[in-house]
């Protein structure tokens, strides 16, 4: 079955510090990757999105991930971040054959210490 | 343009009553998503509906749980006899269309309790 692995369930990081959020689908047709940022008790906001071309995407908030088709991989990655930056993030793959539905990850929260 | 909206954002129920959970798909989008968030969780698929259809209900569980998307209205899923398991947040999503481009929006979701 399709599946969306996030490796790390919890980050926790000091202001400034860089990040990086593993990410890798099973899926190997055609697919659209998201990645969802959501802070404490709000909903799902898109941070970036790859649809075709250039594999690095750059999103809001200064985040920006990378596209690896031979890996199956699309990491996120910010070079600083900050206390506001405290969320959990998903990554989510949709299949073009599938409904379009998005397929999650298990999310990673992270927590930014001052 | 308003986003996608849904209501009630807090929902509690007593064990046995039923849910109902809307949602209003963003001008224009013909085709709404339903998703559920357990605690500590992602987010699973549960059903994709278009305008009077079902298109996939292949994350429904079998009982308790539909989904319809009328003609006019908002988007319902209704959850019978609520078990304290259906606690969890609901988020719909919708998207204009269907290709290569698509992406979904979603709304700021349901949050269901049951005691």
């Amino acid at each position: 079955a399709q599946s969306v692995s996030q490796h790390n369930h919890h980050v926790i990081l000091s202001e400034a510090a860089s990040l990086e959020l593993g990410c890798n689908y099973s899926y190997g047709g055609t697919v659209n990757l998201f990645w969802y940022v959501q802070y404490p008790g709000q909903h799902l906001q898109l941070l970036l999105k790859y649809f075709s071309g250039d594999p690095l995407v750059k999103g809001i908030k200064g985040f920006e991930a990378e596209f690896i088709k031979s890996k199956f991989s699309f990491n996120l990655r910010k070079p600083s971040v900050q206390w506001s930056d405290t969320a959990e993030y998903f990554c989510a793959v949709m299949r073009m054959d599938s409904s379009y539905k998005l397929i999650f990850g298990s999310g990673t929260r992270l927590l930014v210490r001052p | 343009n308003a986003g996608v909206m849904q209501n009630p954002r807090h929902l509690v129920r007593r064990r046995g009553q039923e849910a109902r959970l809307r949602c209003s798909p963003m001008k224009g989008h013909s085709h709404v998503y339903w998703y559920r968030q357990l605690p500590e969780e992602g987010l699973k698929f549960m059903v994709y509906l278009q305008k009077e259809n079902i298109i996939d209900e292949s994350g429904m569980p079998k009982e308790r749980f539909s989904a319809e998307f009328p003609k006019e209205g908002p988007s319902i899923l209704r959850i019978q006899q609520v078990v304290r398991g259906d606690s969890a947040a609901y988020f719909c999503a919708s998207s204009p269309r269907q290709d290569l481009n698509t992406e979904a929006f979603f709304g700021q979701g349901t949050r269901l309790t049951v005691v």
